[in-house]
């Protein structure tokens, strides 16, 4: 059974700061990887999605790394801002199921920018 | 711009009195999903439409059941809630094509049991 361990659970850094979340799942047999940002109170906006054949993806400020093999991935935020402060999740989708996004999701990482 | 609709956004339900929970999509997604998602815990699949075609979750109680009447709707009814069932539920649409697409989330509908 697919499990996804988000260390640390909370991180409080000082604004402009670059930041590592990290990520890693046991099941290294995966379909592809997302990270998502939960704001309180509020659903989940998917940031990047990386497919299991690739090592990397950006976004703006955002990169999502992959080991597939070691069965991690890291989110490298560049010179933080107060409007990241969020949780960020990250889930992995497994390669049984066709079609169906079933992802299995970490209990996230709530990340807060201190101005 | 909304393109997964979650109503109502919060929903307070007595114990054991049933309640229903709406979802809409623009997306024109032929999946959609479910999760329940307790404070401070990682969201977890209950079931998922694949086009008409209900799949549910090995370990969702049967307390829980959904109905998905056309492509852009999808209700989640929970018979009889229980403290326990107090949480945020988050509907989320995919476009089943060899898993490149994101998963698009609602708003969530936060669930109070008294």
């Amino acid at each position: 059974k697919q499990e996804v361990t988000q260390i640390p659970a909370a991180l409080s850094v000082p604004e402009g700061e670059n930041l590592v979340l990290n990520c890693s799942f046991t099941d290294s047999a995966i379909y592809n990887l997302q990270w998502f940002r939960q704001d309180p109170g509020k659903g989940l906006t998917s940031l990047l999605l990386i497919q299991s054949s690739q090592r990397e993806q950006t976004s703006g400020r955002l990169n999502a790394s992959l080991d597939k093999s070691s069965g991690r991935s890291t989110l490298y935020i560049a010179a933080s801002q107060p409007g990241d402060s969020a949780t960020y999740l990250c889930a992995v989708r497994g390669v049984a199921i066709q079609g169906a996004q079933k992802l299995v999701f970490g209990q996230g990482t709530r990340l807060t920018i201190n101005p | 711009d909304a393109m997964v609709i979650q109503n109502p956004r919060y929903q307070v339900t007595q114990f054991g009195k049933p309640v229903t929970l709406s979802c809409s999509q623009t997306l024109n997604h032929n999946v959609m999903y479910w999760y329940q998602q307790k404070s401070s815990q990682a969201p977890k699949l209950l079931f998922h439409y694949y086009d008409k075609d209900f799949n549910n979750e090995a370990d969702t109680p049967d307390n829980f059941q959904s109905r998905r009447p056309n492509t852009s709707f999808c209700f989640l009814d929970i018979r009889s809630p229980g403290l326990g069932d107090a949480a945020m539920y988050l509907c989320a649409t995919s476009r089943a094509r060899d898993g490149l697409e994101k998963l698009f989330f609602g708003s969530g509908t936060q669930l109070s049991v008294l």
